[in-house]
């Protein structure tokens, strides 16, 4: 079973300070995952994915994430925040099952 | 780049009225996929096909059903549709490698969002 769990449910930074969206899972399998970003009234985009590869991922928009197999965490940074970067954010873990998304963390920026 | 559409952005529809939200993607991917989100709730699966004619239960299958008679599209069907249906509902695909559903990114539609009254 996979389970994904995003810590904190809503996050608030100033404009130009580090972003940090927590996220743990758990998988019975190497895990594949992924982070989704959704801007009000459209879907999800993928920001970027982990496939066994580097531990370190670059995505879209200046994110990284780094997975921490021994913290069973995936989580996502950003250096610097930017006002369109306000959105929600899900973290995604999947094996060989179809998608588990977690609850979703509600990104805020502020000028 | 990969495009899924779907056909309303925007449905408002009756109790006991049977509904069809459609879903069409371009880039001939196996996988389609029905989600509803609810705030607080996150995406939760409905159903998903990973072949043509072919469908599997999801996490909440209860008063729905779907259809795929052709690869590109994937349409969701509410039998009776109820108040506690009123959501965003989002379409979804992905390619298939390796033959498994999940290892690969989903594409997602706008989504629908549908108010049952």
């Amino acid at each position: 079973a996979q389970s994904v769990t995003q810590l904190d449910s809503h996050v608030s930074v100033s404009e130009g300070t580090p972003v940090l969206l927590r996220c743990n899972y758990s998988s019975s399998y190497s895990p594949s995952l992924f982070w989704y970003v959704q801007h009000p009234n459209k879907g999800l985009q993928l920001l970027l994915k982990y496939t066994s590869a580097a531990t370190l991922v670059k995505g879209i928009n200046g994110f990284e994430a780094e997975f921490k197999k021994s913290e069973t965490s995936f989580h996502l940074t950003k250096p610097s925040a930017h006002m369109s970067d306000a959105a929600e954010y899900f973290c995604v873990v999947t094996g060989n099952t179809p998608l588990v998304f977690g609850k979703g963390t509600r990104l805020s920026v502020i000028a | 780049d990969v495009k899924v559409t779907q056909s309303s952005r925007y449905l408002v529809k009756r109790t006991g009225e049977k509904v069809f939200l459609e879903c069409v993607q371009d880039m001939d991917h196996e996988n389609m996929f029905w989600y509803r989100q609810d705030p607080g709730l996150g995406l939760r699966l409905i159903y998903f096909s990973y072949d043509v004619k072919m469908k599997e239960k999801g996490d909440i299958p209860e008063g729905y059903s779907v259809s795929r008679e052709k690869k590109e599209r994937f349409s969701l069907i509410l039998e009776s549709a109820s108040t506690n249906q009123t959501s965003m509902y989002l379409c979804a695909s992905s390619l298939q490698t390796g033959g498994l559903i999940g290892n690969q990114p989903q594409h997602f539609g706008d989504g629908t969002r549908l108010s049952i009254l």
